[in-house]
């Protein structure tokens, strides 16, 4: 099951790129690593998967070097509405095997102030 | 909206009492995860169905059972309530049985223990 660490807690302002970064030192040759978004009383909403070097969507782009064992997402030009809890998961369930795209670690609490 | 219908939004019982909770997956999809969200607990995977079977368990109590109905719909039952049972129940579904297709939340269930 790979672990992943992400940091508590981010502050930034509206209008700049934030880059939230998970480390996840054990990530296996099969697994995939997927950022999700949770604003309060909400549940998580799927933002963007990737497995390897970049990718890029309407919303986020994920950075991912050639080891695997971080990931950095980017979210460019914030806002208000992007406070939030953001979650990194890593894994693949394969038959019998690991759960971790299943598990929600604590996330990342980013706060976007005026 | 995702998709992910959960009924009913709010619930209040009392303890020892049993409840049931609903949850209508998106369309098409055959995978059924129900998630536990308490302040002190982060979001915690329950259990996992797949096309009607049970397909990975995590942190379920033996007090609370689910189960996939052949039309894919899922309930989660919780008995003998107990106040640390107060939380918000998250139903998710997803295309696929054990692969890195994103997981799409309901709004959750507020279940509430006095």
């Amino acid at each position: 099951l790979a672990k992943t660490t992400q940091p508590i807690s981010m502050d930034s302002y509206e209008g700049q790129e934030v880059n939230i970064t998970c480390s996840h030192n054990n990530i296996a040759t099969n697994d995939y690593i997927t950022w999700y978004q949770q604003f309060p009383s909400q549940g998580p909403r799927f933002i963007i998967q990737g497995y390897k070097t970049k990718v890029t969507n309407e919303v986020a782009s994920l950075f991912i070097p050639a080891d695997r064992k971080s990931s950095t997402l980017s979210l460019p030009r914030v806002s208000l509405s992007d406070t939030a809890v953001y979650y990194c998961l890593v894994g693949r369930m394969n038959y019998g095997g690991s759960q971790g795209n299943l598990i929600f670690g604590k996330g990342t609490k980013l706060s976007v102030k005026p | 909206d995702s998709g992910v219908t959960q009924t009913p939004k709010h619930l209040i019982t009392a303890t020892g009492q049993r409840v049931t909770l609903r949850c209508s997956p998106r369309s098409g999809d055959l995978s059924v995860y129900w998630y536990q969200q308490s302040l002190d607990q982060g979001l915690q995977f329950l259990i996992q169905y797949y096309n009607g079977e049970e397909r990975a368990k995590g942190n379920i109590l033996e007090r609370f059972s689910a189960q996939q109905f052949p039309d894919l719909h899922s309930e989660l039952n919780l008995s003998s309530l107990e106040l640390g049972d107060s939380a918000l129940y998250f139903c998710a579904s997803s295309v696929g049985r054990d692969d890195n297709s994103p997981l799409h939340f309901g709004n959750g269930t507020r279940l509430t223990v006095t």
